[in-house]
Parts: C-alpha cells; structure tokens; sequence
C-alpha cells in the first residue's frame, strides 16, 4: 500500500534549526510536496521536489532522495511564526497526492 | 482577488439531512478537488475534477457527491449526513490536473449529530 510517514509532533527553539523528515512508499513517483498548515487555516505551498538534491528557499530548503524514498524540510532561523503543521505529500503515478498526518511543530521563546 | 472561496464556513447537521458545500474559485484553475482532514490522519480525497463537465472518485467518496458545470464552480453534496462525515472539509484548485501546487479553501467545519 500506499504510506507516508513523519513525525507526530516536534519542539525547536527560536533562533534555531530544525529538520522535519518524511518517508514515502507509493505507486510511482511524481514529485515530493511540502505544505504548511497554521492551526485553524488551509495549507498554502512551500516546497516541491522531483529530483534529487536540495531546494532552497529563503529560510526554507527541502532535500530529496529518491532512491530512499527519503525528504526532509529544514527551517532556519525559527520564529514564532513557524509554529504550525507541515505537511508531507507525495504524488503518485497516477498524479495524485498521497497525504502524511502532518508534524505539529511547536516554537519556544 | 478570492481565491477559492467555501461556503459555510461551518455547520452542525442532524443525522439524515441532505446538505451542500459550496466552493467557488476565480483563478480559472482547470483541475478542482474536495479533502477532508481528520485528527490524525492525512488529507483524504473525496472527489476530483481535471476539467470542467468530468468528475473522478478519490479515496473515500462513499456517502458524496460532486458536479462540475462550469470551470468556477465544484459543490460537494452529502445526500445523507451520518456522524463519521463530522470533519474538516477543504476545496482546492490546481492549473492542471497534474500539478501538486493546490490552492486550498479556507475549510468548512461540519459536525453531523
């Protein structure tokens, strides 16, 4: 079957850096799409990878490899403002969107 | 400048009732699809549409329904609400069927009774 996985929930320190890892297992692979969801709000777009290597984007890179089904999403220079859910998705050969459960990641002062 | 707009934001339904979601985007996206997000678990996929007049299946579609009569326009229809349908429900939008970069509602919060 079809499986993304991540962690439930993380806690990283203002000013810091912090890696939110996924796996995937799916049917095919399209790409690899990372989302960030603040409590309450829709998802809007951070990242999307199809090859391997690092994206980066401002404070935000996204790393894939493919060939361990891996990506992580790292943040940089956390603000509160980070606080929020990111989610992991994977889009598979049918160029559909396979969901993980999203990482609550909770910022300290 | 919308966006995608969802109607009601949210709605408490007794058991039995038939009830619509309403979704409205005005970026002439061509592909236009319905999630809903429980407590736990990843967004699921109820209905899709890749163009307007055609409609898909995704996920978990048992107990709803879509049209899509025009390019603006995608409503989600629950024929008869049941208690496992309480959950957040997103529309979202992409430029082409084969995009990843979806553009979500706001979400309407439904709770079955």
């Amino acid at each position: 079957g079809q499986n993304i996985d991540q962690p439930t929930e993380m806690t990283a320190t203002e000013g810091a850096i912090v890696q939110i890892n996924c796996t995937y297992q799916t049917s095919g692979f399209n790409g690899l799409f990372w989302y960030q969801q603040h409590a309450g709000e829709a998802p809007t777009f951070l990242s999307y990878n199809v090859l391997d290597g690092l994206e980066e984007k401002g404070r935000f890179s996204s790393f894939l490899s493919r060939s361990k089904g891996y990506s992580y999403l790292l943040l940089k220079e956390l603000q509160m403002k980070d606080s929020a859910s990111y989610l992991c998705a994977c889009m598979d050969s049918n160029y559909q969107l396979i969901w993980g459960a999203g990482t609550k990641l909770i910022i300290k002062p | 400048i919308a966006g995608i707009t969802q109607a009601p934001t949210s709605q408490i339904l007794a058991a039995g009732r038939r009830m619509t979601l309403r979704c409205t985007q005005d970026m002439r996206h061509n592909a236009m699809y319905w999630y809903r997000q429980d407590l736990g678990l990843g967004l699921r996929l109820i209905h899709y549409s890749n163009t307007a007049g055609t409609t898909g299946k995704g996920e978990v579609p048992d107990g709803y329904s879509v049209s899509r009569a025009n390019t603006d326009d995608f409503p989600l229809t629950l024929a008869s609400a049941v208690p496992s349908q309480t959950s957040v429900y997103f529309c979202a939008s992409s430029d082409s069927s084969g995009s990843g970069e979806l553009f979500f509602g706001e979400g309407s919060r439904l709770t079955v009774l």
